[in-house]
């Protein structure tokens, strides 16, 4: 199995900070990583797939990096309903999640 | 406007089987380019993919699942189902249905675009 290792597990930030957050694969995945949002009582949101592809409708404060082993989740200006819980997830070989970044407001 | 909910029971004993609905709106189980994939969350945990299932009934499982797990769908109705056998109270968790498209040449990632609010199911004595 595939296991993804996001850090840090938990983020305070405040409006307007540029955030960057971290996911690691076990292996290499090329490129087979997305990314997405959570809130307590919403559905998921998709934010990035391909690791670098924005979804459509996403804000272009977002944006992915990585390939292989590692990659990265930017938010660029954080606005307050950014702060939520991000997981990464692989796609290379079956599918498996990340543990989650909580993004707290400082 | 694409939506999908789930439905199911909320509360379940022990070696029970356990049957979620997912009802899909604004786009068809027929398409071919579009899949409906499972999965659930424990309580403080990582989310897990179960299952999913596409338009030429191809059907892949969690290894780890794979022996209590079924998928399948009812396109006439818009529905996909899971059914879980035996279920423990390890498999508390909220269940998620997603749609996924299909991957292809072109663009080789899959990917859950739209998801459910999930429906959060306990298992306990």
């Amino acid at each position: 199995d595939v296991q993804m290792t996001q850090s840090p597990s938990s983020l305070s930030a405040s409006v307007g900070d540029r955030v960057t957050i971290t996911c690691r694969a076990s292996q290499n995945i090329n490129t087979y990583l997305n990314w997405y949002q959570q809130k307590p009582g919403e559905a998921p949101k998709l934010l990035i797939h391909g690791a670098s592809n924005l979804q459509s409708g996403v804000p272009s404060r977002f944006s992915g990096s990585g390939s292989g082993t590692d990659f990265t989740l930017t938010i660029s200006s954080l606005q307050p309903e950014d702060f939520a819980t991000y997981c990464c997830q692989q796609t290379y070989s079956s599918f498996t999640f990340g543990q989650g970044t909580r993004l707290e407001i400082k | 406007q694409v939506t999908l909910k789930e439905s199911g029971p909320v509360l379940m004993k022990p070696t029970e089987t356990l049957t979620l609905t997912c009802t899909v709106s604004g786009f068809s189980l027929s398409n071919v380019r579009m899949g409906v994939t499972w999965l659930r969350q424990p309580p403080g945990k990582a989310l897990e993919w179960l299952a999913h299932i596409f338009s030429n009934d191809r059907r892949d499982y969690s290894e780890f699942l794979k022996s209590r797990l079924t998928i399948s769908k009812d396109t006439s109705k818009s529905q996909v189902v899971l059914t879980m056998t035996n279920v423990d109270p390890l498999d508390t968790a909220t269940y998620y249905c997603a749609r996924m498209p299909a991957r292809t040449l072109v663009y080789p990632y899959y990917y859950m675009d739209v998801w459910g609010k999930g429906t959060t199911v306990t298992v306990s004595s």
